[in-house]
């Protein structure tokens, strides 16, 4: 069975820094792409970033360009997220999600809150 | 970037309604769209991906069909456990955006 499980999230104040972590089990983590989507609260869906199968291809929405990063250590496998320069709009739960080979997530994890605030 | 628009943001139907959601992409995608289920307070779920193929495990109420630019999600007879909110994305390229999603009700 496909598992994802987020850890990491929680409240810290803006421009604080967090690093999310996801575990996957119940697949050939090493194969496949990886995604963090996000969700603030009462809105939609947002694509927040990419990460290959050997990480030689990632991505990142404009919105968190150059403050968050992607990784992964297929090892553990493990995806993660670093997120420096926090702001109060990147308050949303965080879902970490496994991505076919044609782009879309197959399977999700559960989330995690992440609150920024003072 | 790639926009995607969903139409409409809500909307309320009868148990046994035919529904129609519409997502148009801002640039032809081809057939790389999946749509999600989002139900209250849950984490979204894969309904169909490549435009019209249903996830396995997923009511064959539900369909999806379209190419290039304009898709539909279709819901042939609308089910009490279908409330939720309905999220087309593109998977052409990054980055991977998310329609705004549509808000299904039951009347």
């Amino acid at each position: 069975e496909v598992q994802l499980v987020e850890s990491g999230g929680g409240l810290v104040g803006p421009g604080g820094s967090l690093r999310l972590s996801c575990a996957a089990s119940g697949f050939t983590f090493s194969t496949y792409s990886m995604n963090w989507v996000r969700q603030a609260p009462g809105k939609g869906l947002e694509w927040v970033s990419s990460i290959s199968s050997s990480s030689s291809y990632i991505y990142y929405a404009d919105s968190v360009k150059g403050r968050f990063t992607i990784s992964r250590d297929n090892a553990k496998n493990s995806l993660y997220l670093q997120m420096n320069s926090l702001r109060a709009e990147d308050t949303a739960v965080y879902y970490c999600a496994r991505s076919h080979s044609s782009g879309w997530n197959d399977y999700w994890g559960q989330g995690i809150l992440v609150t920024v605030s003072s | 970037d790639i926009q995607m628009t969903q139409s409409p943001s809500s909307l309320s139907a009868s148990v046994g309604d035919r529904v129609t959601i519409t997502c148009r992409a801002s640039q032809g995608i081809t057939n790389y769209l999946a749509w999600y289920q989002q139900k209250p307070g849950k984490v979204p779920k894969l309904l169909i991906y490549a435009a019209s193929t249903l996830q396995s495990g997923v009511p064959s109420r539900f369909s999806g069909s379209g190419s290039g630019t304009v898709f539909t999600l279709t819901i042939s007879s609308l089910q009490p456990e279908d409330v939720a909110t309905y999220y087309c994305q593109e998977c052409n390229s990054a980055p991977r955006t998310f329609g705004q999603g549509t808000k299904v009700e039951i009347k």
